[in-house]
């Protein structure tokens, strides 16, 4: 069954922490991207990727890192210079310009 | 640039009531045009998609869209609300930048259906 996993769906993080949230994708797609979600705000672009080993900064890029060693695997870190980190993390994948989005992580800084 | 607005953060409507979710879009070139759900502590989902042809799209649960150009917009309906149909919808455009593809989000509708 192919899809898009998230994990983990819930990430609990203590300041000056870096976390990193894991997205893997079986689609067989060229294209990934990261948003960050806070109410009210729809959809923040923050990392995106078109292709192995090419990723770029998107809207809200600062305080994130990104890497793209495998087609399957897009991971983002969250570093400890991301002054709010609390908020709804999905990513999504590409293909014929719709995007198909995993079930999201929720990171919270304690 | 372009851009997408939703009008309306919050729709209340009642069971088997008309729905009608607003999306309007600045593009300079003819856009591609997506609605998506999103239910609690969920990714999205896609409704519908409009891209080239017929302006009348028909989605998933009975939900429609129409494209209008002259007016910009590309609004999301369905006939009869069901209380399943509480959620979050998303109304985006596709944009082609720098060699990549994106997709820009409206602000997001959140719709409550009550009794």
């Amino acid at each position: 069954d192919g899809g898009i996993t998230q994990s983990p769906k819930y990430l609990f993080r203590k300041e000056g922490q870096n976390v990193t949230l894991s997205c893997e994708q079986n689609l067989n797609h060229d294209a990934m991207y990261w948003y960050r979600q806070d109410p009210g705000q729809g959809l923040r672009l923050i990392y995106y990727s078109q292709i192995v080993n090419d990723f770029q900064k998107g809207d809200i890029a600062e305080g994130y890192s990104v890497s793209r060693e495998k087609k399957e695997s897009f991971p983002l870190t969250v570093t400890s210079a991301q002054k709010n980190p609390t908020a709804f993390y999905l990513c999504a994948s590409m293909m014929n310009l719709e995007q198909f989005f995993g079930p999201g992580t929720r990171l919270t800084v304690l | 640039a372009q851009s997408v607005t939703q009008l309306g953060s919050h729709v209340s409507v009642s069971e088997g009531a008309l729905v009608l979710l607003r999306c309007n879009y600045s593009s300079s070139v003819p856009p591609y045009l997506f609605w998506y759900v999103q239910y609690p502590n969920q990714g999205l989902q896609l409704l519908l998609k409009y891209t080239t042809g017929a302006t009348l799209v028909k989605g998933i649960n009975g939900f429609e869209a129409e494209f209008k150009k002259s007016e910009t917009s590309f609004h999301l309906t369905k006939p009869s609300a069901h209380m399943s149909d509480a959620a979050e919808y998303f109304c985006a455009v596709s944009v082609f930048s720098g060699g990549y593809n994106k997709l820009i989000f409206g602000a997001g509708t959140r719709l409550a259906v009550h009794p």
